[in-house]
């Protein structure tokens, strides 16, 4: 079955470290999203991209960076500039107006 | 700048009953979509209902049916016959016309009452 795959589901991270998450997706879709998610709010978006090897900066990039070397891979690097990392991530695909596809999510905890 | 506002933190719905979750949204873009997804507890983002700026009639699917008023800017989702699994967490959202972002408003606690 097609769809997005989130990995790990749950993440823990020491202050100063960089972490990355990852999003792979099976579906053939061109454009990919990062959103974070703060307990009891909405999704707000980091980075997204259109096409392999292009992507822009969202309302939160700071503290974070992504690569889109292959169409099915969009990997979200937290790093340690990053100053309050923790959060549920959540990756989205999209392939019309309104077909986004959205993983299960990575829940990364700052210990 | 596009955004979206849900003035409801939480609602309280018996059982069978229909519940309206209200949405108001604001852009200059006349190309954009409005979406309602439900998210329970594991965190998963469950697609409802989208409606296009350019569609005459509201959108339906299934117990969810959406209340399209344009001109008053407002994308209100309804859920008719409520189920006691309909309690979750439910989010409005626009995608910019040019740029295909999502944006989510800040999000409805639904709580379904036996």
């Amino acid at each position: 079955d097609g769809g997005i795959t989130q990995s790990p589901k749950y993440l823990f991270r020491k202050e100063g470290q960089n972490v990355t998450l990852s999003c792979e997706q099976n579906l053939n879709h061109d454009a990919m999203y990062w959103y974070r998610q703060d307990p009891g709010q909405g999704l707000r978006l980091i980075y997204y991209s259109q096409i392999v090897n292009d992507f822009q900066k969202g309302d939160i990039a700071e503290g974070y960076s992504v690569s889109r070397e292959k169409k099915e891979s969009f990997p979200l690097t937290v790093t340690s500039a990053q100053k309050n990392p923790t959060a549920f991530y959540l990756c989205a695909s999209r392939n019309s107006d309104y077909g986004y596809t959205f993983g299960s999510g990575t829940r990364l905890t700052v210990v | 700048a596009q955004k979206i506002t849900q003035t409801q933190p939480g609602m309280f719905v018996q059982e069978k009953e229909a519940v309206t979750l209200d949405c108001t949204y604001d852009t200059s873009d006349p190309s954009y979509g409005l979406f309602w997804y439900k998210q329970p507890s594991s965190g998963e983002m469950i697609f409802l209902i989208y409606q296009g700026s350019y569609d005459q009639q509201n959108a339906t699917e299934g117990r969810y049916s959406l209340n399209f008023q344009k001109a008053r800017k407002s994308a209100n989702l309804v859920i008719s016959a409520s189920q006691l699994g309909d309690s979750a967490m439910y989010f409005c959202a626009m995608r910019e016309g040019s740029s295909y972002k999502l944006i989510f408003g800040s999000g409805t606690r639904l709580l379904v009452r036996p």
